[in-house]
């Protein structure tokens, strides 16, 4: 069973500019998360999709981020402007139907900011 | 306001050595909490899934145990390897009206050989 697929694996951009992230999640998986983890600390939940809806983006910074999965299956996160506090691994998951099931996770994107 | 700590933030063990890492949180209003661990530079893997309705699981050498009333899981590692080396994240999905997913900050572990 293939994994949780992202790209691009690493990214360096000016503040100020606009970067893309993408998500293949696993095959038959309707919820997708994106998380963002900053270096020396845990992953902070940005948005939860189930299906091509969202279920929870309380945490995103709406001003400058956005997501997308449309057709409830691959996932776009955009940052735009990019500010210096936005260097992170940007990390991709998703499980099954409903909240009981495992997340799996995908490689993540180092995204750095300079 | 929920929160997830994990202490110790590092430890080093020798190999072969039974170990017990730890992971509190605030709120006992809680429908499962995940152990993972990440390798430097690599995605989480997940190791063990706990129900709030469950005491403990099991898979290979790890044992997760969770107590609600004390706010408490516990990740058992028996005969540690070299191969164990990571840092060990807990996970636990909260729910007061609605659901919040929050991470601990994780324990670094080092197995020397």
């Amino acid at each position: 069973e293939a994994g949780v697929a992202q790209s691009p694996r690493y990214k360096i951009i000016e503040k100020r500019q606009s970067v893309a992230f993408w998500c293949n999640p696993i095959s038959g998986h309707a919820t997708l998360y994106w998380y963002q983890q900053i270096l020396g600390q845990g992953p902070k939940l940005l948005i939860q999709f189930q299906n091509n809806g969202v279920v929870d983006d309380s945490q995103l910074p709406k001003d400058r981020f956005s997501a997308e999965r449309l057709k409830g299956v691959d996932s776009t996160l955009k940052i735009q402007p990019a500010k210096l506090e936005d260097s992170a691994v940007y990390l991709c998951a998703s499980s099954l139907e409903n909240l009981a099931y495992e997340q799996y996770f995908g490689p993540g994107t180092r995204l750095t900011v300079t | 306001k929920q929160e997830v700590t994990q202490i110790p933030a590092a430890l080093s063990v020798p190999e072969g050595e039974n170990l017990v890492l730890n992971c509190s949180f605030t709120d006992s209003a809680i429908y499962n909490l995940q152990w993972f661990r990440q390798d430097p530079g690599k995605g989480l893997t997940s190791l063990l899934l706990i129900q709030s309705s469950q005491r403990e699981q099991t898979s290979g050498r790890l044992n997760a145990s969770l107590d609600k009333s004390s706010g408490r899981s516990t990740l058992y590692i028996a005969a540690s390897q070299p191969g164990d080396s990571a840092t060990y994240l807990c996970a636990v999905r909260f729910y007061s009206g609605t659901y919040k997913y929050i991470f601990g900050t994780g324990t670094r572990l080092k197995v020397l050989a």
